[in-house]
């Protein structure tokens, strides 16, 4: 069974669309996060929740809105998609405290043309 | 969290050891060093941890020098596999806010060749 799913693998939209990304672990941990990594390869953390709890809140624009329904799934719905948001976006989750590993996911490649 | 540095890359030979250096020379008491690591187009995986002993897993070992300065990623017996960008990261032991985040720098990219 995979650990952390995310969910579609692959997203080609139209500049303007919203879009949804779906993230769900079936690890029991209590922290989820979504991470961006761009063009050039760098990843760089967006949000984390724990327990349904908005923890981390990087400095995204507001068309970007997470949302955790319940510990296990936190989703992330972008509005009025950019070419600038073309990326791959990856989902994980962790215990919360640092002495727990991050698990990821498998990316989701979203292309905006 | 302490900023680390790494050799922007790496090569090695299948079947030998791969040593993957790294400095975090401002590194705080309760921060932990993560290596994780992301072969092309997957998603980064977790490799080990540790805070002040050595340690030791499946995949790999993780030397922290005394001074916990420096750390060295080794993977044992280096396949083809193993050929990706390893991550070095230091995360305090802190349970909320900016300062509890993964934070990734540019990483050693690993070649293994035959």
């Amino acid at each position: 069974d995979t650990a952390v799913s995310q969910t579609p693998k692959y997203l080609v939209t139209q500049m303007g669309n919203d879009k949804s990304i779906k993230c769900e672990q079936n690890l029991g941990h209590d922290t989820m996060y979504w991470y961006k990594q761009d063009s050039k390869k760098f990843l760089k953390i967006m949000f984390s929740y724990n327990n349904k709890e908005l923890i981390i809140n990087e400095t995204v624009p507001n068309r970007f809105s997470p949302k955790s329904p319940d510990k296990a799934h936190l989703n992330l719905h972008i509005n009025s998609l950019e070419l600038g948001d073309s990326a791959v976006y990856f989902c994980a989750s962790s215990s919360l405290g640092a002495r727990y590993g991050y698990t990821f996911g498998s990316g989701t490649r979203l292309t905006v043309v | 969290d302490a900023k680390t540095t790494q050799p922007t890359s790496m090569d090695c030979a299948e079947g030998r050891a791969a040593n993957l250096p790294c400095n975090h020379s401002t590194i705080s008491g309760n921060e932990y060093v993560y290596w994780y690591r992301q072969i092309h187009s997957q998603g980064p995986q977790y490799i080990i941890h540790g805070l002040k002993n050595n340690e030791t897993n499946e995949m790999a070992s993780l030397i922290i020098t005394e001074d916990r300065k420096s750390s060295t990623l080794i993977l044992p017996h280096a396949t083809l596999r193993d050929t990706a960008v390893y991550y070095c990261i230091v995360r305090a032991e802190v349970l909320t806010g900016t300062a509890s985040k993964l934070t990734f720098g540019t990483g050693t990219r690993l070649q293994v060749t035959l």
